[in-house]
């Protein structure tokens, strides 16, 4: 079993949709990353959480420590946001990364 | 403020050859990481250096090394290419360690394809 999963894997939804994607860990984590990935690889950092909730334009990402989860919630969904969006949680000595999750918004 | 900087940014290497690659942190960014990606592996962690010293290495054979300079700037090499090292190699550079909560972001550089034919 992987340390860290995502679900779903893959997510299509029309434009103006709400949309959650999920990350649960099953280790002791220092924090935890939600990162974007476009196609052509470059890695865009969107959020560090340690705990609590953190917002930024129409993202939201949420930590609740004791259930080891993550969600990242976004409002309004644009095509734009097309992308494969990677939990990866910090301990210590690394970043353990999730398998990501391929979003596809369609207009 | 420039932002990391990954050359080159695509390679082609044969197999049994060296390949150095290398990576430009953000001015003042002390953590340097380095990161392999394939599609059947995704992300995986392979070393960070820290003020010049590798502070942690992932799960690599030992023909994948690195360094830091004293400017903070990274090199990795990979000796003895096999067709399996075909992959994005990707670097991070932040504040502090990465797996930390004293970064609020990563800041990750486009990457390097290295093709081994």
């Amino acid at each position: 079993k992987n340390e860290v999963e995502q679900s779903p894997q893959n997510l299509t939804a029309q434009e103006g949709e709400f949309i959650t994607i999920n990350c649960s860990y099953s280790v002791g984590i220092s924090a935890l990353h939600w990162l974007q990935q476009h196609p052509g690889g470059g890695i865009v950092s969107l959020f560090m959480l340690s705990s609590g909730k953190k917002k930024h334009g129409r993202l939201i990402a949420t930590i609740n420590i004791q259930e080891k989860h993550s969600s990242l919630h976004i409002t309004a969904s644009h095509p734009r946001d097309s992308a494969v969006y990677i939990c990866a949680v910090g301990r210590t000595d690394k970043l353990i990364f999730g398998t990501g999750t391929r979003l596809q918004v369609f207009p | 403020k420039a932002g990391v900087t990954q050359t080159p940014r695509y390679l082609i290497k044969t197999r049994g050859q060296q390949v150095t690659l290398s990576c430009s942190p953000i001015s003042g960014h002390r953590s340097v990481s380095w990161y392999q990606q394939t599609p059947g592996q995704g992300l995986q962690f392979l070393f960070e250096y820290f003020s010049e010293t590798q502070r942690n290495k992932g799960n690599f054979p030992g023909r994948f090394s690195g360094r830091q300079f004293s400017n903070s700037r990274s090199e990795m090499n990979v000796s003895t290419l096999e067709l399996g090292d075909s992959a994005l190699y990707l670097c991070a550079s932040s504040l502090g360690l990465t797996g930390t909560a004293t970064n609020e972001k990563l800041f990750f550089g486009s990457g390097t394809q290295l093709s081994v034919l």
